[in-house]
Formats: C-alpha cells, structure tokens, sequence
C-alpha cells in the first residue's frame, strides 16, 4: 500500500527566505505527482505536476522534483512572502485513473 | 487552470436526514470525478471513484449506501449524505481532470457538512 510522508509537518520561515518541502513515497509505480496548497477552510490549488517520466517542473518562484527511484519529491519555493503562508501537500496517482493518495501536509508560515 | 465548483459550500442538517453536494466542472468534461473528506488538521482521505455512466468505486471502509454517488453527465456528479449522523459532519471535497489532457486533478472548493 503507498504511503505518503511529508517533512516537516510545520516550517515557519522570515520573508524572503527559501521554502524547501519534502514529500517522500513508498512505492515508485507512480504514474504523476502533484503538489498542491490548501488554505484555511478551502478547497486544493494545483500548483504543479510531474509526469512520472519526468525529473522536475517550474512555475515562477515554484520548482519541484522529482526521483522516483529513491521515492522522493522536493517543492523550492524562492524569496517567500506572507502570502505563501499555507499548507502544502504532495499526493501521488496511484492508478491510470488519477487516483491520489496525499501526504499529511506542511504547514508553511511566512512571517513579514 | 480548469475550474471545479461545489454546492452548498455549507450545510447544516439534522441527524437523520440526507444531504446532496454537487460538484460541477465548469470549464471542462470529466469522465472521471473523486470525492474526498477531510477532518480538522488532517489530510484528505479518497471515498470514492466516480465514473460517468457507470456505478461509483468506493474505497475499503466507505459505505456505499450512505455515500451515494451519481455522476450522470460529464460535468456533474453528487454525492448524498443519506441519514446523516454527527460522525458525519466533516468537509467533503471533489475533483476532476480533463478528459483530455495530463491527468492533472482541479479540485472544487468544498462542502462543510454539520449534522447536528
């Protein structure tokens, strides 16, 4: 059964400062990963997605990798501001139908 | 990015009585819908598989008969909530992808269900 791991589980940080969130699995038969923020009360924002065949993705300030091998996926958030204060989550396809199964989340605090 | 909307974005009900979510894609047809639940602090659990045309999947421990799902076009599936308890009370999220596309999953805004 998969198993999603997400390290650490809250990270504060100074404005500006680079965000790096761990995600980790434990079956690489993976068709995607997907990294997404939650805030408060809310629903997911899809922030990026790595094919399985990929090694990473860039949107702006977000990177993310990807090592299937190793099981490992790293998000770099670059110079955060207070509006990156969320939490962020990894889930991973498990089937050709798109299923995920998420990590328990970062909870990420930028403070001005 | 595609848009997923849901509705009510929050309902009281009494225990016993039943409650649908509707989730819509507004941007683009799914053939396949999820529906997660979520409890305070805690990460989002899938219940089930919803497949346009075709009986829901649901995953090991969801009930079947309680969670009711019906996905009966491309850019709508419900889930109804049938003689709903306190232990019920939690936020329900779906979500879709394009059919075509990368497998990339939008996800609406959820539904926060209270059963008093």
């Amino acid at each position: 059964k998969q198993e999603v791991t997400q390290i650490p589980a809250a990270l504060s940080v100074p404005e500006g400062e680079n965000l790096v969130l761990n995600c980790s699995f434990t079956d690489s038969a993976i068709y995607n990963l997907q990294w997404f923020r939650q805030d408060p009360g809310k629903g997911l924002t899809s922030l990026l997605l790595i094919q399985s065949s990929q090694r990473e993705q860039t949107s702006g300030r977000l990177n993310a990798s990807l090592d299937k091998s190793s099981g490992r996926s790293t998000l770099y958030i670059a110079a955060s501001q207070p509006g990156d204060s969320a939490t962020y989550l990894c889930a991973v396809a498990t089937d050709s139908w798109g299923k995920l199964q998420f990590g328990a989340g970062t909870q990420v605090v930028v403070t001005p | 990015g595609a848009v997923v909307s849901q509705h009510p974005s929050w309902v009281i009900c009494k225990s016993g009585t039943s409650v649908k979510i509707e989730c819509r894609s507004l941007d683009f047809q799914a053939t396949t819908m999820f529906w997660y639940r979520q409890f305070p602090k805690q990460s989002l659990m899938l219940m089930a598989t919803s497949n346009e045309g075709s009986k829901a999947t649901y995953e090991q421990g969801v009930e079947k008969d309680k969670f009711l799902i019906n996905h009966a076009s491309l850019t709508l599936s419900t889930l109804t909530v049938t003689s709903a308890h306190p232990e019920d009370s939690s936020f329900y999220i779906c979500s879709g992808y394009p059919r075509t596309g990368t497998y990339e999953q939008y996800f609406g805004p959820g539904t926060r269900l209270t059963v008093t």
